[in-house]
């Protein structure tokens, strides 16, 4: 089974808008991370935002927020007020076991976001 | 610049031809992680470093690939009688894992594009 599920190959956006990136796991590791990374066309990945398993709250970076749905599985990012520099690959990843462990990244397939003017 | 950095950003080469890859991790940092990323999908697990041992290998490292990290800072990849499949992008990624209340999260490098030919 897949860890990391992005079921949006590609998304449009209206610039200004508020758009929702979708992200399922699985895991059977009550520790885990969640993270989601932006690549844009010249290819470096660049870290966005985390979600810890034990962490009560949704996760917040600026306009970018996580809406963590643990009984769901689910890990969602949101990105208010879309901007035109917002347009690129967005993947999820998941870290199985703890912070200190410092375990490899699983990677969904990404999803490709394209804001619109 | 004190990010991750990889050296070539591009390579092309022959079929069974050798080539290898070096990255520079962000000077602090204990552990070093390569992915392979195709075009199309997420990035892809392949080894990681913690200081100069490397510590897990996916089976996507066939006996082909090789990897080091001699004095715990930059790392090789070396991938021997290239093969059209290894067409791809290779990321080095490195963390400081161990610091309290961090979450360890990974800064890529620009990544190599590999060609074969």
């Amino acid at each position: 089974a897949q860890k990391i599920t992005q079921t949006q190959p590609g998304m449009f956006v209206q610039e200004k808008e508020a758009v929702t990136l979708d992200c399922t796991y699985d895991t059977s590791d009550p520790s885990y991370g969640l993270f989601w990374y932006k690549q844009p066309s010249s290819g470096e990945m660049i870290f966005l935002i985390y979600q810890g398993s034990y962490d009560q709250q949704n996760a917040t970076e600026g306009r970018y927020s996580l809406n963590f749905q643990k009984a769901r599985k689910s890990a969602n990012l949101v990105i208010s007020a879309s901007q035109l520099g917002d347009s690129a690959m967005y993947f999820c990843a998941m870290r199985e076991g703890p912070n200190n462990a410092g375990n490899m990244l699983t990677f969904g397939g990404g999803t490709r976001l394209m804001v619109k003017p | 610049d004190t990010g991750v950095s990889q050296d070539p950003r591009h390579k092309i080469t022959k079929r069974g031809q050798n080539v290898t890859f070096r990255c520079d991790p962000i000077s602090e940092h204990n552990r070093l992680y390569w992915y392979r990323q195709t075009l199309g999908q997420g990035p892809e697990f392949l080894t990681y470093f913690q200081n100069e041992a490397q510590l897990e290998k996916s089976r996507l490292l066939s006996d082909r690939f090789s990897a080091e990290r001699p004095k715990g800072s930059f790392s090789t990849l070396e991938i021997q009688r290239t093969e059209q499949g290894d067409s791809a992008m290779y990321l080095c990624a490195s963390s400081l894992v161990g610091t309290r209340g961090s979450y360890n999260e990974q800064f890529f490098g620009p990544g190599t594009r590999l060609t074969v030919l």
